[in-house]
């Protein structure tokens, strides 16, 4: 089966940085992503690793370490318009699917 | 032009009525997915079907129906509608079954409330 844990809820004050871990048990693995969902709204892609380490798009970052289990999105120069739920996803292409994270809840604040 | 659409977004209905939701994607994608996200912002997954077949089902209860007429819709169905099934139900879809990449598009939601 699929375990896939994140922190519920971070606080992070506009301008600065902040990182949200993933952390993952999985029987099969084949990637790994993230999505941001905003208040109402459905979730959207903003990144994807298969190799270990940092893909880095923008203001958004990625990293995986798949000996470790272990992912983190970082986010730069936050503006409140992150605040967002962002979704782990594990995809295993075996079962045809991707196992979903219960999310972190992002609040910046000014 | 909008990838995956969902109708209606808002449902609101009586406990023991049976309801449709309608998702539809213009992306040329194989599999479609149906979510459910709970108050609490979990989002699991209900079903999958890749080319107009069922391939997860993921043990959810028989009131649940899906159907896909063709591989760019694919509708849920529920009977005898219950308070636990309020929720939002998204709609994905993705290129391929079991495609070395499986980045999801997923429809606005349809909030369904059982009073």
């Amino acid at each position: 089966g699929q375990n896939i844990d994140q922190p519920t809820e971070m606080t992070a004050t506009e301008g600065a940085i902040v990182q949200i871990n993933c952390t993952y048990q999985t029987s099969g693995f084949n990637g790994l992503f993230w999505y941001q969902q905003h208040a109402g709204e459905a979730p959207t892609f903003l990144s994807y690793n298969v190799l270990d380490g940092l893909e880095e798009k923008g203001r958004f970052s990625s990293f995986l370490s798949r000996s470790k289990g272990y992912s983190y999105l970082l986010l730069k120069e936050l503006q409140m318009k992150d605040s967002a739920s962002y979704l782990c996803a594990v995809y295993n292409t075996n079962a045809g699917k991707s196992t979903f994270g219960d999310g972190t809840t992002l609040t910046v604040k000014p | 032009d909008t990838a995956v659409s969902q109708t209606p977004k808002y449902l609101v209905t009586q406990m023991g009525n049976d309801k449709s939701i309608k998702c539809e994607q213009n992306l040329g994608h194989d599999t479609m997915y149906w979510y459910k996200q709970d108050s609490k912002k979990f989002l699991k997954i209900m079903f999958s079907y890749n080319n107009k077949e069922l391939i997860i089902n993921e043990t959810v209860p028989n009131r649940f129906s899906p159907k896909s007429p063709d591989k760019a819709h694919l509708n849920l169905h529920i009977n005898s509608l219950e308070l636990g099934d309020s929720a939002v139900y998204f709609c994905a879809s993705s290129q391929e079954f079991r495609g070395s990449y499986n980045e999801q598009f997923f429809g606005p939601g349809t909030r369904l409330t059982v009073l």
